[in-house]
């Protein structure tokens, strides 16, 4: 069980727009701490997408984008190609366990 | 040339020890912090471990309760990972994932290859 609560899976063909969920609770989101998120495609090694909610890396495509409300937070990707397809995850920090968290991660099929 | 390289991987028995490094290059490894993450097979992301910049703080998620130890040599720009009393649990890819300077919750912006540890009798 994460601390970090995305769904399993999300589908959307290719050009639409999607977005994941990462519901964390006052001790994690909700308590100020920053979001990141990962891609990791398939046999491949996660890669750094967002970090501090809303800022990209250099390099990865403005399609991407994130944003944090409260005790959640989103992943957007917009006009959506088929190498997007992969694993999303979000991270955190949480003050409680005193440890940085993980979501379970969220699995992208591209139709 | 790649960042950062793992190695030191393997099977072991339930109750072993192994020591993961990580060397690194291109970049002035002293300047940064690091973590280990890892992932069981067909699982998410699990921090395992942190470090700060010169070595002198360092953090463990709860379950690594004594048994995992995180150093770094900052002359060899090695990070290292030593682990004990290894658990069928503890069987999962190990990566040795670089800090962003800057960010505010440790985002990742480099992650090795990672490297297999399989605990199995």
């Amino acid at each position: 069980q994460s601390v970090l609560t995305q769904p399993p899976s999300v589908s959307g063909a290719p050009g639409q727009r999607v977005t994941i969920s990462c519901t964390g609770t006052y001790s994690n989101i909700g308590a100020a701490y920053d979001v990141n998120w990962y891609q990791q495609l398939p046999g491949t090694a996660p890669k750094l997408l967002i970090y501090d909610n809303t800022n990209r890396p250099s390099g990865v495509p403005g399609r991407f984008s994130g944003s944090k409300s409260g005790t959640s937070a989103s992943l957007a990707i917009t006009g959506l190609r088929a190498e997007d397809e992969g694993e999303y995850y979000c991270q955190s920090f949480d003050s409680s366990l005193s440890d940085w968290v993980f979501g379970g991660g969220t699995k992208l099929t591209v139709l | 040339e790649v960042p950062l390289v793992e190695s030191g991987g393997g099977l072991v028995q339930p109750g072993g020890s192994l020591r993961l490094s990580c060397a690194t290059s291109g970049f002035t490894f002293s300047n940064y912090a690091f973590h280990w993450v890892r992932q069981a097979p067909g699982k998410g992301l699990e921090y395992v471990s942190a470090i700060t910049t010169s070595g002198t703080t360092t953090y463990y998620a709860n379950f690594v309760q004594g048994r995992f130890t995180i150093s770094r040599d900052n002359s060899k720009n090695t990070l290292y990972l030593q682990m004990g009393s290894l658990r069928p649990e503890d069987m999962a890819i190990y990566y040795c994932v670089r800090v962003l300077s800057g960010s505010n919750t440790d985002a990742f912006d480099i992650w090795g290859q990672g490297t297999m540890v399989t605990v199995s009798s």
